[in-house]
């Protein structure tokens, strides 16, 4: 099992460049949602999806897009970089329940990308 | 909206002393679920506690406890016997009723653990 998996670990991206950043889980979840992180900010809910086919728009959507064809697999698409997007960026996967432990989201290890 | 605040943005604990983490909440729902992340140098979220609105009793996890005073709306996280292990950032969240697909995180507060 290897739970919520993110690539790439690291990216650097020039402004006005387009890139994917992957994510996929394996645990069968319904619920996959993206996050960044900034310095001295907790994370901030970029896009969520609530199954295959269904996507919303979180706290700071505007510059990404998202799309979730297969349970698995959660990519987010930066359409035009800018240097206000350097962050890190985190994926997470969780389950609808209300029993305490399955109600957590299970984060990916995150992907650290910079924009010049 | 939902809102979380934690107004520590840094501690300083001596090793083997308990040590409170503020957490406080504001949410017009009445359903909803706090939650305590910690996340070492390493840069991982690490799940810790979770409290239901709707949970008559404080959440235990082994060293970590959450302190639950929902007329204060206050979830702090008590950690006892802090070890040299136990410095990192420890974020609050909470979630919407229903879904856990959206938390709301707090700003953090870094904690370290002096030998």
């Amino acid at each position: 099992n290897a739970g919520v998996t993110q690539t790439p670990k690291f990216q650097v991206l020039k402004t006005g460049q387009s890139m994917t950043l992957q994510c996929a889980q394996d645990m069968n979840h319904e619920y996959m949602s993206w996050y960044r992180q900034d310095p001295g900010m907790g994370l901030r809910l970029i896009h969520y999806s609530v199954g295959a086919g269904i996507t919303d728009q979180g706290e700071v959507p505007n510059g990404y897009n998202v799309s979730r064809s297969t349970t698995e697999d959660f990519p987010l698409r930066l359409l035009s970089a800018a240097p206000s997007q350097t962050s890190v960026y985190f994926c997470a996967s969780s389950s609808p329940g209300l029993a305490a432990n399955t109600d957590t989201q299970y984060f990916g290890p995150g992907t650290r990308l910079t924009v010049l | 909206a939902q809102k979380i605040t934690q107004t520590q943005p840094g501690m300083f604990v001596q090793e083997k002393e308990a040590v409170t983490l503020d957490c406080t909440y504001d949410t017009s729902d009445p359903s909803y679920g706090l939650f305590w992340y910690k996340q070492p140098s390493s840069g991982e979220m690490i799940f810790l506690i979770y409290q239901g609105s709707y949970d008559q009793q404080n959440a235990t996890e082994g060293r970590y406890s959450l302190n639950f005073q929902k007329a204060r709306k206050s979830a702090n996280l008590v950690i006892s016997a802090s070890q040299l292990g136990d410095s990192a950032m420890y974020f609050c969240a909470m979630r919407p009723p229903f879904g856990n697909e959206k938390l709301t995180f707090g700003t953090g507060t870094r904690l370290t653990i002096i030998p």
